[in-house]
């Protein structure tokens, strides 16, 4: 078992529609909560990040992490055929320098 | 330079060849991290250097691989007997300080053995 998973896709959703985005990991020891966005053949791009539990938002994302069932989420408010490309969730821990991924979910808004 | 700069882009080599790939850091960024994202997968830590000193290797998968920072800014990837399961897109990724959510990411270097 990965330590965080994240459902590949990929995911088609109408322009304007709220995007639910998961992750779950297994590792109780990761306190930052992470979601990058890349697009194809660009390296990853921080969207926003959690430390321990709670939400946050910035603009139309926003993150949720629930570390009693070990889930995290982004949603995505009116979406955007901008907004197409891949999203990873990672994770990692105070005591080190080791971001955990998952393997990211295809995402497609289509106008 | 505006960004971490990642050269070269694509790089095709020879099976058992020795390859370097190149990471120039956002200026003034004391830390750098090496990963790997093989096709359809995250991204895989391999190596953290805080300044001129490899903070953590423990994700460098063998031998084969090595990286240096000698300068505490430019770092090269070394990848000695090159085999096909290297192939993959190398990212460096540069911060101010050891927070790595502050870091930004280079485009990666595509590298493929055959």
């Amino acid at each position: 078992q990965k330590e965080v998973e994240q459902d590949p896709g990929p995911l088609s959703v109408p322009e304007g529609a709220i995007v639910s985005l998961n992750c779950t990991y297994s590792n109780s020891a990761f306190q930052y909560f992470m979601w990058y966005r890349q697009y194809s053949r660009k390296g990853p791009e921080l969207l926003m990040y959690t430390y321990s539990s709670g939400n946050k938002e910035d603009g139309r994302f926003t993150a949720q992490v629930d570390k009693s069932s070990k889930y995290i989420s982004l949603f995505i408010r009116d979406s955007q055929p901008s907004d197409s490309a891949t999203y990873l969730c990672a994770s990692g821990m105070d005591s080190n320098y080791q971001l955990i991924w998952g393997a990211g979910t295809k995402l497609i808004i289509k106008p | 330079g505006a960004g971490v700069s990642q050269t070269p882009s694509n790089k095709v080599t020879e099976k058992g060849k020795y390859v370097e790939l190149r990471c120039d850091p956002i200026s003034g960024h004391t830390a750098l991290y090496w990963y790997r994202q093989s096709l359809g997968q995250g991204p895989e830590f391999l190596i953290y250097f805080q300044g001129t000193g490899a903070a953590d290797d423990s994700g460098l998968p063998n031998d084969r691989f090595f990286a240096v920072r000698p300068e505490g800014s430019v770092s090269t990837l070394k990848i000695q007997r090159t085999e096909r399961g290297d192939s993959a897109v190398y990212l460096c990724a540069s911060s101010p300080g050891p927070a790595y959510t502050e870091a930004f990411f280079g485009q990666g270097t595509r590298l493929t053995v055959v």
